[in-house]
């Protein structure tokens, strides 16, 4: 069964920690994104990739910031955690042409409380 | 720019009831649009999608949507509501094959029996 795994369903954190969110698909999509999901406000998007090594700033970049070492992986940073950064962080993969292109496979969610 | 815009944040219908999600949007560019669904503690999951087909779109669990331009829509529905049915569900919508997909705020579905 294909898909998109996140490493860590539940984080407590605190001001000012640097916070890991690892998210990794085996479906060999070249596209990967990053959005948090907030009651209310749906899903936003902080940024996303084509390619390893390539990353595009979404709706929300501020904050954060990601890496892609290998096409299955895709990581997102938050610097300095801060409060306002508590939400539920949402990976997805998609292949980037043909058949199925731009259809998203998700994770499970990460979800990140920040004190 | 697109956007979607889901009419009502929370939907609720008796169980066997007609099931109506509404999803407007706004595109430059003849649209790619899709409806996923989030059961509780999940991510979310392909309902289904709009490619420029039929505009007529059947998907997973007995829904379906239609696509009409004239009226920049594309709600979502169901004959007859199951309990299993309740969850949120999320309209989106792309300009093209490879950009990123932008989401309506969610209308959260409840069941009652």
């Amino acid at each position: 069964d294909v898909k998109v795994t996140q490493s860590s369903r539940y984080l407590v954190k605190r001001t000012g920690e640097k916070v890991f969110l690892e998210c990794v698909q085996d479906m060999d999509h070249e596209n990967m994104f990053w959005y948090r999901q907030d009651p209310g406000l749906g899903l936003r998007l902080i940024y996303f990739s084509y390619d390893v090594k390539m990353k595009e700033k979404g709706d929300i970049p501020e904050g954060y910031s990601v890496s892609r070492e290998k096409k299955e992986r895709f990581s997102l940073i938050l610097e300095s955690a801060s409060t306002n950064q508590t939400s539920m962080y949402l990976c997805a993969s998609s292949r980037r042409a043909g058949r199925g292109a731009n259809v998203l496979t998700f994770g499970a969610g990460s979800r990140l409380t920040v004190l | 720019a697109q956007s979607v815009t889901q009419l009502g944040s929370h939907v609720s219908v008796s169980e066997g009831a007609l099931v109506l999600l509404r999803c407007n949007y706004s595109s430059s560019v003849p649209p790619y649009l899709f409806w996923y669904v989030q059961y509780p503690n999940q991510g979310l999951q392909l309902l289904l999608k709009y490619t420029s087909a039929a505009t007529l779109v059947k998907g997973i669990n007995g829904f379906e949507a239609e696509f009409k331009k004239s009226e920049t829509s594309f709600h979502l529905t169901k004959p007859s509501a199951h309990m299993s049915d309740a969850a949120e569900y999320f309209c989106a919508v792309s300009s093209s094959g490879n950009t990123p997909l932008v989401f309506g705020k969610g209308t959260r579905l409840s069941v009652i029996a």
